[in-house]
């Protein structure tokens, strides 16, 4: 099993300022087969990212993910106030399908 | 717009059983795999379940977590999938989601509002 860790815990932030959001596995993700979701208080996960940088349906361009292999990273460029939230990376290249432990985003 | 409707939660004694299901609408529910995904407080988010939509015959994949208890079905008639939980245990106390992918990938594009699955004497 694929075992993602993602750093900080808690990222606190002005609006605006850049975040950069890190998840790590404990093995290499096949094809790059690595999604970011967003999820806020009360309501289900959102998917933002998936291919490792492939933004999905109506994602905006303030959101870019990177990375190969064990390493990849979730970029805000300029967080407005509705990104403050808790993000989450899910790797889907192998089985089972697994998910980091997450990363809140917080005003400063 | 692609909508998903879960029901079915409830609060159930250890090694009880539940029936989850799910009802969409917006899509062609028989050109999709669906799947179920919890989540706990403590261990965050959880695959549980994935059905295919091979017309052939359904094949389905479960974590080690749930191997052997879960059961997910789908009945296209009726554009809904099901998740029969059964032998519960406490760590199953969670929100379930069912989900929907996208590109024939086993990625969530579309979620559902949830329902609460409670294990408790």
């Amino acid at each position: 099993e694929i075992v993602l860790t993602q750093s900080p815990g808690t990222l606190s932030l002005s609006p605006g300022e850049r975040a950069t959001l890190s998840c790590r596995a404990s093995q290499s993700v096949s094809n790059n087969y690595l999604a970011w979701y967003q999820q806020k208080p009360g309501q289900a996960p959102r998917l933002l990212i998936y291919g490792a940088s492939s933004r999905a349906t109506a994602i905006p361009d303030r959101f870019s993910g990177s990375g190969s292999g064990t390493d990849f990273t979730l970029t805000i460029s300029r967080p407005e106030p509705e990104d403050f939230a808790v993000y989450y990376c899910q790797q889907y290249g192998s089985s089972p399908l697994t998910f980091g432990g997450g990363t809140k985003v917080e005003i400063k | 717009e692609v909508q998903l409707l879960e029901s079915g939660g409830g609060l159930v004694q250890p090694g009880g059983s539940l029936r989850l299901s799910c009802v969409a609408s917006g899509f062609t529910f028989s050109d999709y795999a669906m799947r179920w995904v919890r989540q706990t407080p403590g261990k965050g988010l959880e695959w549980v379940s994935s059905i295919t939509n091979t017309p052939s015959g359904f094949k389905t994949y479960y974590p080690d977590s749930v191997k052997g208890r879960f059961t997910i079905s789908r009945d296209n008639s009726k554009n809904t999938v099901y998740l029969q939980m059964n032998s519960l245990r406490g760590e199953d106390t969670a929100v379930y989601y069912c989900a929907k992918g996208t590109l024939g990938l086993p990625i969530f594009e579309y979620w559902g509002q949830g329902t609460l699955v409670t294990v408790s004497s």
